[in-house]
Order: structure tokens, then C-alpha cells, then sequence
């Protein structure tokens, strides 16, 4: 059973620029979800999905930043016009959901904005 | 409010020493989720164990304890007999089941000296 992963593991840019990440959860669940976590800070919810469906985006994913899931298996998370306070780590985690099961982190993608 | 402080921001211990680490959590729901996750340094969150709000028994898992009090709204966790493998952060959560977000503490780094 493999866990989830993200590519790239690392990524740097220059501001101004735009990103791309992507996650591919565990293969039989349905749930996914992108959290950000700033230097000496506990992950924060972004968004998540189920299956295909994108069913809630918080406040702090301003409109630079979109994420699809477009078949259901695998998510991007793509960061227009970089600022240097978007470098962070970018983690996505899914779950099965059948009633706030555990979710599951991948390792994360660290974004550094020069 | 949801929230969860983790007061002790870092602890340092002489390996084999126990040590706890608090956590304190605030929902208006009835229905919730606990859980505590592990960084190492490589970056991944690694779960570690999920308590739902109508189970207060005490669990112990190897060298793991943790503690979920309901009266005092804390899930405190206990590493007896430490190693320095137990270097890490670690994050307490809160998952309250009608929006399936996870709200992260801010973590307490834990060193285990040799």
C-alpha cells in the first residue's frame, strides 16, 4: 500500500512566477485535501475535494491559487504571480471518507519565493 | 471557537526520561476527533493515533500513552522510556465531523538528548 506523494519535494522560484504542484493520494480514497504550514506552525486547512468536486476553499487561498482533481485520483495546486509570502510547505493529505476517517499526509512540497 | 494550544513550545530530555506533552483543545461540537501527528525532520507528518470524542479510555501503544480528558478538554501524550528517534514535532488536532478540517496546535518540538 502505497502512502501519498507529491511532486516536486522541493521547488524555488523568483517572484511573479507561477508553480505547480501535485499530489496523488492513497489509490482508494476518495478524499483529498491541500494544508499550508509556515516556519514553527501547525499545517492550515486550504481546500479539499471529493472525488472530482472541490467542496471547500478557505479564506487564506486568495485567487492566485487553484487546485483541480479533475478524474478523481490525483490533485494539482498551481500558485499564480508568486509573492515571497506564499514560500511555505505544501502538504496534501487524503482519507476515505466515511465519516472523518484519518487522513493521511504525503511529504510535502517546500516553496521557497527568492 | 476551534482551536488547540500547545503550550510547550519545546522541550529538551535526557534519553530514557519520560515526558508528556499537552495538549488542550476548544470545539462547541459534540462530535469530534483528536489526533497527534509526528514530523521529523524529513518534513511528513506521520499519524499516529485518533481518539473520537465519546471514547475517553486511555490508550498505550508500546512507548506511547496518551490520555483523553473531556472535563479538562486535553489529550495529553506520553513517551515513557525516550529515545533520540523520538526527536521531532509533534502536532496535536482537532477534526470536527461536520466540516472534516483538520485545525492543527502550533506543535511542541521535542529533543532527545543522547
Amino acid at each position: 500500500d502505497t502512502g501519498v506523494s507529491q511532486d516536486p519535494r522541493h521547488k524555488i522560484t523568483k517572484r511573479g512566477q507561477n508553480v505547480t504542484f501535485r499530489c496523488d493520494p492513497i489509490s482508494e480514497h476518495n478524499r483529498l485535501y491541500w494544508y499550508r504550514q509556515t516556519l514553527g506552525q501547525g499545517p492550515e486547512f486550504l481546500t479539499y475535494f471529493q472525488n472530482e468536486a472541490q467542496l471547500e476553499k478557505s479564506r487564506l487561498l486568495s485567487d492566485r491559487f487553484s487546485a483541480e482533481r479533475p478524474k478523481g485520483s490525483f490533485s494539482t495546486l498551481e500558485i499564480q504571480r508568486t509573492e515571497q509570502g506564499d514560500s511555505a510547505m505544501y502538504l496534501c493529505a487524503s482519507s476515505l471518507f466515511q465519516g472523518s476517517e484519518t487522513q493521511y499526509f504525503g511529504p510535502g512540497t517546500r516553496l521557497l519565493v527568492l | 471557537a476551534q482551536k488547540v494550544t500547545q503550550a510547550q513550545t519545546e522541550i529538551s530530555v535526557v534519553e530514557k526520561e519520560d515526558v508528556t506533552l499537552d495538549c488542550v483543545y476548544e470545539t462547541r461540537d459534540t462530535t469530534y476527533y483528536l489526533f497527534w501527528y509526528k514530523q521529523p525532520p524529513s518534513g511528513e507528518l506521520v499519524f499516529l493515533i485518533r481518539r473520537n470524542s465519546f471514547d475517553e479510555q486511555n490508550e498505550i501503544s508500546g512507548r506511547y500513552s496518551w490520555n483523553f480528558q473531556k472535563s479538562t478538554s486535553s489529550f495529553n501524550f506520553t513517551i515513557t522510556a525516550s529515545q533520540v528517534v523520538d526527536s521531532a514535532v509533534y502536532f496535536c488536532a482537532l477534526l470536527n465531523v461536520r466540516d472534516d478540517k483538520i485545525i492543527f496546535g502550533k506543535g511542541t518540538r521535542l529533543h532527545i538528548l543522547p
